[in-house]
């Protein structure tokens, strides 16, 4: 079975520094890795996505992600934060199961940019 | 068109009504999602279509949720007896194959209000 848990509900951080949003997954497979963002009243739009590849991922608008198997975590971060930044994140496990495909998305982590 | 369409943009209506949301992926994808994402939460699963497989249904959460899929093109979720929790925006998505790379392409949402 696959899940996806983001630790935190909510983060807030200074503009300007760091932002780590953090992601840990479970699947049977070895799955694919995403990140999007919701901007308010926007649709959804893809930050990053790991596929077995290298393991250190850059995405857009200055966000990277990380793939860690051991850890089973797939972390966003930005080494400086902006006000644009201020959204709803989503990470998302998508593989293969037995008959079908799953895409799952965790519930998400509003990030708050304070001036 | 150029991405994932969705009509109608807005639907209001009366509990116990029923309703139709169409969905119109872009051409020649193979895969398509339907999620339901309430106010301020993450996106909930409800059915995915895969060419001519039989679809997984395992995220309806009632019979009154039904979703029908010809071939590779439009896809419609109806819900029959509409209930005040049934108000959310109901997203569409498509990926050209059930790969688990290939990124989701998203329709811009219905917005269901249930009165």
């Amino acid at each position: 079975a696959q899940s996806v848990t983001q630790l935190d509900s909510h983060v807030s951080v200074s503009e300007g520094t760091p932002v780590l949003l953090r992601c840990n997954y479970s699947s049977s497979y070895s799955p694919s890795l995403f990140w999007y963002v919701q901007h308010p009243n926007k649709g959804l739009q893809l930050l990053l996505k790991y596929t077995s590849a290298a393991t250190l991922v850059k995405g857009i608008n200055g966000f990277e992600a990380e793939f860690k198997k051991s850890e089973t975590s797939f972390h966003l971060t930005k080494p400086s934060a902006h006000m644009s930044d201020a959204a709803e994140y989503f990470c998302v496990v998508r593989g293969l199961g037995t008959s079908y495909d799953k895409v799952i998305f965790g519930p998400g982590t509003s990030l708050s940019v304070i001036p | 068109g150029a991405g994932v369409s969705q009509s109608p943009s807005n639907k209001v209506t009366e509990k116990g009504k029923d309703v139709e949301l169409r969905c119109d992926p872009i051409s020649g994808h193979t895969a398509l999602y339907w999620y339901r994402q309430r106010l301020g939460q993450g996106l909930e699963f409800l059915i995915y279509f895969q060419g001519n497989s039989a679809p997984d249904k395992s995220g309806l959460p009632s019979d009154r949720f039904s979703a029908e899929r010809t071939g590779e093109s439009v896809s419609t979720l109806t819900i029959q007896r509409t209930q005040q929790e049934d108000s959310a925006v109901y997203l569409c998505a498509s990926s050209p194959t059930p790969r688990a790379n290939e990124k989701l392409f998203f329709g811009s949402g219905t917005q269901l209000s249930v009165l």
